[in-house]
Parts: structure tokens; C-alpha cells; sequence
């Protein structure tokens, strides 16, 4: 299996401020071929079930806020809320879609400072 | 705009089989993957397994040997069985689609509300 692993596992950010936050895949997820990268990102606040944010680890989904951005390629992937905001509040999980069985990371929980 | 909702039994009985089903409305099942995934209780996402609307599944190897995913073009709708259930087994538990765009594995968008499924005697 794919091991994702999310790092830190909890951030606490000032209001407008930006919250960083990354994920190792234990091999690479990018199909050079079609240079495309297989990792998506997921918000999850309270009692809900996990929002797509990103796809192809750079492709922000549809309503997405731009302050939303991920960045990487191969095992290293990163993503990154500019100008946080209070709703930002909740868990982030990044997800691999390069083989099965599709894995998640363990979560980053960001809170307001 | 599709939605998925999940139901079943909240509770279950230890080595009993936990069967759960999943609604799809405002959108045809057909050409789609449709999956299962689980969150116990404080923890993160597992991905159980999916079926495609032509029948074809792919389960995570670490609970293969007890899973069985099914669908039901007539009733727009899929389901989950999962046989010889521990407390292990404690979780809420999604559906979700393949998200659009997607080739071969994908993403996942959009996902059902969730079902808590408890197992104790």
C-alpha cells in the first residue's frame, strides 16, 4: 500500500495568516507520462463528511476560495491556505489515487491562534 | 445535482454482518465508481472498496475477505455488506462517487452524510 503521511498533525494560525500543511506519499504519485500528479485534498469540519478541495494535487475544485492552493509533485505535496479565515477551522486530509488501494493521510487539524 | 444517502442498521451484534445501502437521487448510477469508505470514531478515512456500474469491484485487501459491494441499477442505489464484525468495526460510514474528470482510481466527490454503525452486543 500507498503510506500517506500528513505532517504536522495539528496547527494553530492567527486569522489572516497562512497555515501550511504536508504530505509524504511512500512512493511517487506522479504518471510522468501524462504529468499528472494523483493526490486530491479534503476539508472535514465537525460532524460532517470530507469536502473535495483539490484534485491532480494542484486543481482547485469548483467554488473552491483561491486562498486554497496545493502544490507538488512526485512524494512531496503541500497545501496551503493563504489568509486564513475562521471557517478554515477543521481537519485536512490528502488522499492518493496513483494505486490501489486508495489511501489517506492521517489528518492536520488547523485552529485559530 | 447528485446525492448520495446512506441507511441501514445503527447497531450491530459482534460476528453478525453489518449491511448498509446508499441512495443516489438527482443523478443516474450508470458510468460511475461508486465506493465505500469508513472513519472510526476520532481517526481518519479508510477506504473500503468500489463497485462500477457494470458490476466490476476492487476492495481494499485489508478487509477483501469480508466485504461485498453490490448495486441495484433498478433502485438508483449500492450497498455494503461486511460479514464478522468486531468492535474494530466501530465507524461512520460514507458513499461516495468518483469525482467527474477522474481516470482509473480518482477522487471523491460528492459523499453521503455518513452513518454511524456501532457494534456491541
Amino acid at each position: 500500500d500507498i503510506v500517506m503521511t500528513q505532517s504536522p498533525d495539528s496547527l494553530a494560525v492567527s486569522l489572516g495568516e497562512t497555515a501550511t500543511i504536508n504530505c509524504k506519499s511512500s512512493q511517487s504519485i506522479t504518471y510522468s507520462s501524462k504529468n499528472k500528479n494523483y493526490l486530491a485534498w479534503y476539508q472535514q469540519k465537525p460532524g460532517q463528511p470530507p469536502k473535495l478541495l483539490i484534485y491532480w494535487a494542484s486543481t482547485r475544485y469548483s467554488g473552491v476560495p483561491d486562498r486554497f492552493s496545493g502544490s507538488g509533485s512526485g512524494t512531496d505535496f503541500t497545501l496551503t491556505i493563504s489568509s486564513l479565515q475562521a471557517e478554515d477551522v477543521a481537519v485536512y486530509y490528502c488522499q492518493q489515487y496513483y494505486f490501489s488501494p486508495l489511501t489517506f493521510g492521517g489528518g492536520t487539524k488547523v485552529e485559530i491562534k | 445535482q447528485v446525492q448520495l444517502q446512506e441507511s441501514g442498521p445503527g447497531l450491530v451484534k459482534p460476528s453478525e454482518t453489518l449491511s448498509l445501502t446508499c441512495a443516489v437521487s438527482g443523478g443516474s448510477i450508470n458510468n460511475y465508481y461508486w465506493s465505500w469508505i469508513r472513519q472510526a470514531p476520532g481517526k481518519g478515512l479508510e477506504w473500503i472498496g468500489y463497485i462500477y456500474y457494470s458490476g466490476n469491484t476492487n476492495y481494499n485487501p485489508s478487509l477483501k475477505s469480508r466485504v461485498t459491494i453490490s448495486l441495484d441499477k433498478s433502485k438508483n442505489e449500492f450497498s455494503l455488506r461486511l460479514t464478522s464484525v468486531t468492535a474494530a468495526d466501530t465507524a461512520v460510514y460514507y458513499c461516495a462517487r468518483r469525482g467527474e474528470g477522474a481516470d482509473d482510481l480518482g477522487w471523491f466527490d460528492p459523499w453521503g452524510q455518513g452513518i454511524l454503525v456501532t457494534v456491541s452486543s
